[in-house]
């Protein structure tokens, strides 16, 4: 079954423990995104990434790192949490990215994020 | 500023009625607009989209209208069940430089729809 999976789906820490929300996609898609979804601001992206070794900034990317290592995972990494990061995440993927290109975007179940 | 703007946190509408869930942007360098729906405890899924260059795209019970002109876009529901209760966002994707293409969300309409 073609799908984006999230790991682990609910997660409660600590401020500054680091921590690694794992994201992988079975569809050999070129392109993947990571969103935070808060209450009365809706999706807003944090980092994207157009391909292998290409990662790139969103809209809200502070506190956060990503890598793309593979084609197929995209993990999002908290190196020192705080409570302003807890939040709903999602993971997304495309078969491409870019200007010319549309393709709809598939969107992991979620990680509920919740840090003390 | 933000660029998509659902200005409609929530519509409630009785089973079989007609759903109006409307969507506002600012740019008009946007070359696709989308909708997504969400229900709880997942994530958004694919409902349907329009390229600039149209003003209408049906798929069943659900149909988009462009308004370029008005910078206003819509998603008709019709008839609306139970099961369209979710959350609606509307996104939009921008073909000029430095946007590479990435989506721009609004930030949603909760739809109930009651029995």
């Amino acid at each position: 079954e073609a799908q984006v999976t999230q790991n682990p789906r609910y997660l409660i820490t600590v401020t500054g423990k680091k921590l690694t929300v794992t994201c992988s996609q079975n569809m050999n898609h070129e392109y993947m995104s990571w969103y935070r979804q808060d209450p009365g601001l809706g999706l807003r992206q944090i980092y994207y990434s157009m391909n292998v070794e290409v990662t790139d900034k969103g809209d809200v990317p502070e506190g956060y790192k990503v890598s793309r290592k593979e084609k197929r995972n995209f993990p999002l990494i908290l190196e020192s949490p705080s409570p302003n990061q807890t939040s709903l995440y999602f993971c997304a993927s495309s078969l491409r990215g870019g200007l010319v290109s549309y393709n709809e975007q598939f969107f992991g179940p979620g990680t509920r994020l919740t840090v003390l | 500023d933000q660029q998509v703007k659902q200005n409609s946190p929530s519509l409630s509408v009785q089973e079989g009625r007609i759903s109006i869930l409307n969507c506002d942007y600012t740019n008009s360098m946007f070359d696709y607009f989308l909708w997504y729906k969400k229900y709880p405890a997942e994530g958004p899924t694919f409902l349907i989209s329009i390229s600039s260059i149209k003003d209408k795209n049906e798929d069943g019970r659900f149909t988009v209208f462009l308004n370029k002109s008005a910078k206003h876009l819509s998603l008709h529901i019709v008839p609306s069940q139970p099961g369209d209760s979710a959350v609606y966002f509307c996104a939009a994707k921008g073909n000029y430089g430095g946007s590479q293409g990435n989506l721009i969300f609004g930030k949603g309409t909760k739809l109930s729809v009651k029995p």
